[in-house]
């Protein structure tokens, strides 16, 4: 059973414009949640992270928040550009550096 | 760069035969991981390490086994390969303030 879904295989926004991907998931022992970006035929690469304590975390273009009582958690970029096109997991675990669960991702593509 | 390499990077195999995947890196971390990526599943976990010789099962374990004799080295084998195994496969460290994974570059492995 999947314990944490992405629902929107895809997403196709215009360049300067705000992409909103969207994750839930199903156990509410889970309290550490990552967002991976993964480009054709590379490994996925790290881009923000939150904890349970948060409902929201900044890193430049990207915010993630979240939200515990709907046990959803959203990735915001501002502003998109073509080089944000990739495929976006996210992640969940109960404290770190036990077992990661993943979602089945979303490919967005921004369009120039 | 977190020095993760994995070897081979593409494999044709038969099915019953047996399979090692390699998985190196030079920083020596604590955490290692193997996932398998496929179509509609995302990233799942098979088996994760948290230290020399000490190894446990992720969600989708079975058919797999896994050694980690050396803190760099973390070796993935398929003892009977068969065609559901197919998939492209990752080796991840755990490191980083944000508890982050960082991935190797995949081994896409075709049993025919």
């Amino acid at each position: 059973d999947q314990q944490v879904k992405q629902n929107s295989p895809s997403l196709s926004v215009q360049e300067g414009r705000i992409s909103i991907l969207n994750c839930d998931y199903t156990n509410s022992m889970f309290d550490y949640f990552l967002w991976y970006k993964k480009y054709p035929a590379e490994g996925p690469t790290f881009l923000i992270s939150i904890s349970s304590i948060k409902d929201k975390n900044e890193d430049g273009r990207f915010t993630v928040f979240l939200n515990k009582s709907a046990k959803h958690l959203s990735l915001h970029i501002v502003p998109s550009q073509p080089g944000d096109s990739a495929v976006y997991f996210c992640a969940a675990s109960v404290g770190t550096g036990n077992q990661f669960y993943f979602g089945t991702g979303t490919s967005l593509t921004v369009i120039p | 760069d977190a020095g993760i390499t994995q070897s081979p990077r593409h494999k044709v195999t038969e099915t019953g035969t047996p399979v090692t995947l390699r998985c190196h890196q030079t920083e020596n971390h604590r955490y290692m991981y193997w996932y398998r990526q496929d179509p509609g599943h995302g990233l799942r976990l098979i088996h994760y390490s948290y230290g020399v010789k000490d190894t446990d099962k992720g969600e989708v374990s079975d058919g797999y086994s896994v050694s980690r004799s050396k803190t760099e080295d973390f070796l993935l084998t398929l003892e009977s390969a068969t065609s559901s195994q197919t998939s492209v496969y990752f080796c991840a460290i755990l490191q980083g303030l944000a508890y982050e994974q960082y991935f190797g570059p995949g081994t896409r492995l075709t049993v025919t």
